[in-house]
């Protein structure tokens, strides 16, 4: 089946740093990827939507400048932690479209900013 | 806007108990109705879906039927194995975001104990 991969896992920064999320597609084309943030014991948020060749669309409530994504190709959408605090510390996931309406799930990156 | 309402967990049952977690949705129109699934350490991974009315999702011995009626679309299954503890979500694919865009429930954590 359709597999989706994230980068890095597990990442530790200061606050103050930036740190960057890679979400690829690994075996289909994905025009249109999807970042939510899954706080302990809670459902997912949709973040945003990452969208090739075109700017992302954020939730609201979403800074835009504080979560920066860029969808760098049909197999490739980032997502950029600037200037990380404390209270950006969660569990990111992507996702991607496939067939028949069905989302593909990356494995999720734990951030924790010290 | 959409709305998914699952049941709190943590649910805590004997290995061949029967299953049962709740979900209820509001949406505008005929969405398509998913239940994923998360193992420990792992991604989402979609269980099964149901996309109109009175359909019934199956998979690896759970079962969802799509009742409009009532807007519901509980999980159910017969004899739970410990291999079934994970965290459960209930979702929904609404008209916005192409059909693509997914709302999930707050998720019901299932432990099965032999």
């Amino acid at each position: 089946g359709a597999v989706v991969s994230q980068h890095p896992s597990r990442v530790i920064c200061k606050s103050g740093t930036s740190v960057k999320i890679e979400c690829r597609s690994l075996d289909f084309q994905a025009t249109t990827m999807f970042w939510y943030r899954q706080f302990p014991k809670q459902s997912l948020m949709l973040m945003a939507t990452s969208n090739e060749g075109s700017k992302a669309t954020y939730e609201q409530g979403v800074e835009k400048d504080k979560f920066l994504i860029n969808h760098a190709s049909l197999t490739l959408s980032t997502l950029t932690v600037t200037s990380a605090h404390p209270e950006d510390s969660s569990f990111y996931i992507c996702s991607a479209p496939g067939r028949s309406n069905t989302q593909y799930f990356g494995p999720g990156t734990r951030l924790t900013v010290l | 806007g959409d709305s998914v309402t699952q049941m709190e967990g943590p649910v805590t049952l004997s290995e061949e108990a029967f299953l049962t977690i709740n979900c209820t949705y509001t949406a505008t129109g005929y969405p398509s109705l998913f239940w994923y699934v998360q193992y420990p350490g792992e991604g989402l991974q979609l269980l099964l879906k149901a996309t109109k009315a009175d359909d019934k999702g199956s998979n690896k011995g759970f079962e969802a039927t799509y009742r409009k009626e009532t807007t519901s679309f509980h999980l159910e299954k017969g004899s739970v194995q410990v291999s079934d503890s994970a965290v459960y979500f209930c979702a929904l694919s609404g008209l916005t975001g192409g059909g693509n865009k997914l709302t999930f429930g707050t998720g019901t954590q299932l432990k099965v104990e032999l």
